[in-house]
């Protein structure tokens, strides 16, 4: 079945310094990409659109400047948080829509920020 | 009103009973209705997806759509202390997957063995 790798799968970070997520279709071009963010015992927040080759589009609150993504390729998208702070401690999935009818997901990032 | 409705739960059934889940969602417009099992931590993964008002079934799963009512349910026959984790519905567009599915907050499920 289609496969998204995404990486680090856990990371610790002091305030003020940024992360990089990736996002990797295996088996699959991604054209589009998205983004969500989930708190503990919230569901998951749609945060971006990420389109190859284009800019993202990003939801109402989200700031694009903290949260920077980039679509390279029809294979590979990042999510960079910048400046990270405490408050944007939590789990970050990506996803795309795979070949068949269903949206994979990544194995998320569990980010906390100290 | 949210999107995508839930109840959070717990559902407590019993092993080998059926747990019954279900969904309310308010755009009409909706053409796509999926759902997904996430164990504590770990992302969600599908268990399945309906497109067409009435039954789809998958092994124990059977997944229910009424798009008049806008109501879309999942059934989980003989229940397995492996179920016990997080159900979330989702629902979206018929497209080329260029748009997002919209979540529900989850229904937390619990079977006990």
């Amino acid at each position: 079945g289609a496969v998204v790798s995404q990486h680090p799968s856990r990371v610790i970070c002091k305030s003020g310094t940024s992360v990089k997520i990736e996002c990797r279709s295996l088996d699959f071009q991604a054209t589009t990409m998205f983004w969500y963010r989930q708190f503990p015992k919230q569901s998951l927040m749609l945060m971006a659109t990420s389109n190859e080759g284009s800019k993202a589009t990003y939801e109402q609150g989200v700031e694009k400047d903290k949260f920077l993504i980039n679509h390279a390729s029809l294979t590979l998208s990042t999510l960079t948080v910048t400046s990270a702070h405490p408050e944007d401690s939590s789990f970050y999935i990506c996803s795309a829509r795979d070949r068949g009818s269903g949206y994979t997901f990544g194995s998320g990032t569990r980010l906390t920020v100290v | 009103q949210k999107e995508v409705e839930q109840n959070s739960g717990p559902l407590s059934v019993p092993e080998g009973a059926i747990a019954s889940l279900n969904c309310t969602y308010s755009d009409r417009g909706s053409q796509s209705f999926f759902w997904y099992r996430q164990y504590s931590g770990k992302s969600p993964e599908l268990i399945m997806f309906i497109y067409s008002n009435g039954d789809k079934e998958d092994g124990r799963f059977t997944a229910q759509l009424n798009k008049a009512s806008q109501y879309v349910s999942l059934l989980i026959r003989d229940s397995q202390p492996s179920d016990s984790a997080t159900y979330l519905c989702a629902v979206g567009p018929m497209d080329t997957g260029r748009r997002a599915l919209t979540f529900g907050s989850g229904t937390r499920l619990q079977v006990q063995p």
